[in-house]
């Protein structure tokens, strides 16, 4: 059974450039949300999609958008990236009936902003 | 706000301690809190999860206890081994699946 899929696992784009992450969620799971995660820090949460719409959105700019396609993958989309931006970018995927049973993450995308 | 904190940020035993980790959050009305692990550069592997209306949950040498009234959790690892050196992070949950807030993680080293 395949957990969370994240790709790609490393990119370095330079600042102004857009960047485009995917996710594929873990099987029978529907929700998914991304996180940011900077450094020596825990995760911010960015957003989370539901049935292809933006459920939750943390306190992020909207530079940061996102899409959740009907097999539930999902791609989260910075645009004018700036030197900040640079974090481990990681999915989570939940299922929305069985939230007790928590999230599980993927092993992130590694963003560095030049 | 949800507010997470968790004490020691880092932590260096020797191997075969048992010790305990610290997670506190300042909103008592919480869905669930879970405790990942997170090698160095890699993704989050999740642990134990607890409900709120739960006590403690139990996988090998990991306990975790939560006292929702007080908004404190704690991870016991027993019999510590190398292979646990690792970054420890608590995170809750405001609701069915709500978003996450975590605290800053509690490095951990085990040394031989």
């Amino acid at each position: 059974d395949a957990g969370v899929t994240q790709s790609p696992t490393h990119l370095i784009k330079t600042r102004g450039q857009q960047v485009t992450l995917r996710c594929s969620p873990k099987s029978g799971h529907d929700t998914v949300s991304w996180y940011q995660q900077a450094l020596g820090q825990g995760p911010q949460f960015i957003f989370q999609y539901y049935e292809e719409e933006e459920r939750q959105r943390g306190n992020f700019p909207d530079r940061f958008s996102g899409h959740q396609f009907p097999n539930y993958s999902s791609e989260l989309n910075v645009n004018a990236l700036l030197l900040g931006d640079s974090a481990l970018y990681l999915c989570a995927s939940s299922s929305i009936n069985r939230g007790k049973d928590g999230y599980t993450f993927g092993s992130g995308t590694r963003l560095t902003v030049v | 706000k949800q507010e997470v904190t968790q004490i020691p940020a880092a932590l260096s035993v020797p191997e075969g301690e048992n010790l305990v980790l610290n997670c506190s959050f300042t909103d008592s009305a919480i869905y669930n809190l879970q405790w990942f692990r997170q090698d160095p550069g890699k993704g989050l592997t999740s642990l134990l999860l607890i409900q709120s209306s739960q006590r403690e949950q139990t996988s090998g040498r990991l306990n975790a206890s939560l006292d929702k009234s007080s908004g404190r959790s704690t991870l016991y690892i027993a019999a510590s081994q190398p292979g646990d050196s690792a970054t420890y992070l608590c995170a809750v949950s405001g609701g069915t699946a709500s978003k996450l807030t975590f605290g800053t993680g509690t490095r951990l080293q085990v040394t031989l």
